[in-house]
């Protein structure tokens, strides 16, 4: 059964400092990998896609890397802001037909002035 | 930019009514879905459609139907509410595949908190 598992489920940072959120899964064929980033009350809005071939990907403060062959992908957060604070969800997208998505149950981060 | 739009933010409702949830993009996007989200379950798929009047099952089904009659509106369907059954409903919307980085992306509406009594 494909399986996302995200660490840690929640985090508190000061805001400045950066933060790693990690991802590991089980999905096969893998096609591609995203994080989403999810506001308080709102819908997740995608940060980063990578495929197979990236192993790096980077919006603005946001840097997602991904390990093909241990199936591990981590979202780097550098100088964390107060908006930072929401929740990050990794979703990951067999390669058979329909494309279905495997979503992780998400790491909740607080940025605290 | 795309926009997903669902018609209720909030909603309250009582065991035993039929609920209907209104979902609309105005990207003209092949696919819909309708998720639910729980505390530590992350988003689970109830439902998706890939063309007009075409339905397919995810993974929880139960206790729910849709409806995709033209292809900006998807439905989902309460026909007859159960406590269970509260939750955040997310909608999205994606196109079929294309050879770019948006390839199936899923943009998401901001979500209905329904609470059944």
């Amino acid at each position: 059964k494909n399986q996302v598992e995200q660490s840690p489920q929640s985090l508190i940072i000061l805001e400045g400092k950066n933060c790693t959120l990690q991802c590991n899964y089980t999905v096969s064929p893998f096609s591609n990998l995203r994080w989403y980033k999810q506001d308080t009350g709102r819908g997740p809005v995608s940060l980063t896609i990578m495929t197979f071939s990236e192993n790096t990907k980077s919006n603005g403060r946001y840097t997602a890397t991904l390990d093909a062959d241990t199936k591990q992908s981590s979202l780097h957060i550098t100088a964390s802001q107060l908006s930072d604070s929401a929740s990050y969800i990794c979703v990951v997208s067999d390669n058979n037909a329909g494309n279905m998505l495997t979503f992780g149950g998400g790491t909740r981060l607080m940025v605290k002035p | 930019d795309v926009k997903v739009t669902q018609s209720s933010r909030y909603l309250v409702k009582r065991t035993g009514e039929k609920v209907f949830l209104e979902c609309v993009q105005d990207m003209d996007h092949e696919n819909m879905f309708w998720y639910r989200q729980d505390p530590g379950l992350g988003l689970r798929l109830i439902y998706f459609s890939y063309d007009v009047k075409m339905k397919e099952k995810g993974d929880i089904p139960e206790g729910y139907s849709v409806s995709r009659e033209k292809k900006e509106r998807f439905s989902l369907i309460l026909e007859s509410a159960s406590t269970n059954q509260t939750s955040m409903y997310l909608c999205a919307s994606s196109l079929v595949g294309q050879e770019s980085e948006t390839q199936e992306t899923q943009y998401f509406g901001p979500g209905t908190r329904l609470l059944v009594l």
